[in-house]
């Protein structure tokens, strides 16, 4: 079974510039997650989506990033305009988590690496 | 507010046993999961914890005091492929999955 997949693995743009990313959950996963993570730090949720619905974007900064996810499978995550402090890695998971009676696991994708400069 | 506190830094002995300590502080709890992640790769999945009590997955097992809001990650008979950065999260009432901001774990021959 294929894994989560993102695109692309790394990307260098510069600031002012947009970028977009782009995640392929496992199948039958409802949930959905965009983390950032930035160097020595753990993941932090940008937005988390179950189907198609953006259930927790409280920490998506929406003046410069969107995210979408049509017909409840693949996710795209935005950034315009990009800025030097958005160098980072931004991070997508999938799940099948059931309210609690499940194993709790995320699966993640490989990430995308971004440079902005 | 939301906080996770684990050690930055740990060092052992190839061979030796570590503990990673976890204290939590979140709004809602479902349970405590632990994660691995090396150097440019993904984060991947330990052990999952939402009941008081001590899991064991082979050589990791991983213990949750839900009274005491603390958890920790044990490995034993440590490997050099174990060095890695390694992660406690929270689940919260929502399915929402909220990180610490890691252990980098170093091993030594």
């Amino acid at each position: 079974e294929a894994g989560v997949v993102q695109s692309p693995r790394y990307k260098i743009i510069e600031k002012k510039q947009p970028v977009a990313f782009w995640c392929n959950p496992i199948s039958g996963h409802n949930t959905l997650y965009w983390y950032l993570q930035n160097l020595g730090q753990g993941p932090e949720l940008l937005i988390r989506y179950e189907n198609e619905e953006a259930v927790d974007d409280s920490q998506l900064p929406k003046d410069r990033f969107s995210a979408e996810r049509l017909k409840g499978v693949d996710s795209t995550l935005k950034i315009q305009p990009a800025e030097l402090g958005d160098s980072a890695v931004y991070l997508c998971a999938s799940s099948s988590l059931a309210g609690g009676f499940d194993t709790g696991e995320l699966f993640f994708g490989e990430g995308s690496r971004l440079t902005v400069l | 507010g939301q906080s996770l506190e684990q050690p930055s830094e740990v060092t052992a002995v190839e061979g030796a046993i570590v503990q990673i300590n976890c204290t939590y502080q979140t709004s809602g709890f479902y349970g405590l999961s632990w994660y691995q992640q090396h150097d440019g790769g993904a984060p991947t999945f330990l052990s999952y914890n939402a009941l008081d009590g001590l899991e064991e997955t082979g050589r990791f097992s991983s213990f949750l005091s839900r009274s005491d809001s603390y958890g920790y990650l044990l490995l034993q008979e440590l490997q050099m492929k174990d060095s890695a950065s390694y992660f406690c999260a929270v689940r919260d009432g929502g399915d929402k999955i909220i990180f610490g901001k890691g252990t980098r774990l170093h091993i030594l021959p």
